[in-house]
């Protein structure tokens, strides 16, 4: 079973550009989650999809943030324009809905850097 | 709000035991997690919590207390392998993201 991938793995972008990164889940987790690693800090959370429904977004800093997931597969994350403390990792995790599930399968995560 | 608490850094000789604690407040509780990662890779899970007690997988165990809004992860046989970081986390119910604490770095030394 191929793990949730991440892309890219790293993107080095100047100040105002435009970014969008890229998650594709486990096949068939529902759930999908994105969250953020500034350096030094805790993971915190910013968007949980359900299906390709939003059932979450209280983390997403600012509306320079759009996440979306159409048809419920894969997800992008666009930051647009970029700003210097959008800098750190960015994972993207998923999950089943039913059973009972607790655990997340994290991506290996996209290191963002906006100088 | 919700915080957890846990050492920023643990130190610890190949083959020991080490106890790395967590203390929490959140609104709402389901279970409390443990992820390890390694430099540059991915959170990988490796243990959960939702009744008191002890949960043992292999090298590794978790305890949680709620009661006392406290849990732990026991690392045992210590291996240079286990040198990573390790966070707690929780969720209000199963499928919730999940808060996470800042992370312990655990350094395993010969």
């Amino acid at each position: 079973e191929a793990g949730v991938t991440q892309f890219p793995s790293h993107s080095v972008i100047e100040k105002g550009q435009t970014v969008t990164l890229r998650c594709d889940p486990i096949s068939g987790h529902d759930n999908l989650y994105w969250y953020r690693r500034v350096m030094g800090k805790e993971i915190k959370f910013l968007l949980h999809f359900v299906k390709e429904s939003k059932q979450d977004e209280s983390g997403m800093p600012n509306n320079r943030f759009l996440a979306e997931r159409t048809g419920g597969t894969y997800s992008t994350l666009k930051v647009q324009p970029a700003e210097l403390e959008d800098s750190g990792v960015y994972f993207c995790a998923s999950s089943q809905v039913a059973g009972g599930s607790y655990e997340q399968y994290f991506g290996p995560g996209t290191r963002l850097t906006v100088t | 709000g919700q915080s957890l608490e846990q050492p920023s850094e643990v130190t610890a000789v190949e083959g020991a035991i080490v106890q790395i604690n967590c203390t929490y407040q959140t609104s709402g509780f389901y279970g409390l997690s443990w992820y390890q990662q390694h430099d540059g890779g991915a959170p990988t899970f490796l243990s959960y919590n939702a009744l008191d007690g002890l949960e043992e997988t292999g090298r590794f165990s978790s305890f949680l207390s709620r009661s006392d809004s406290y849990g732990y992860l026991l690392l045992q046989e210590l291996q240079m392998k286990d040198s990573a970081s390790y966070f707690c986390a929780v969720g209000r119910s199963g499928n919730t993201p999940l808060v996470f604490g800042k992370g312990t770095r655990l350094s395993v030394i010969a």
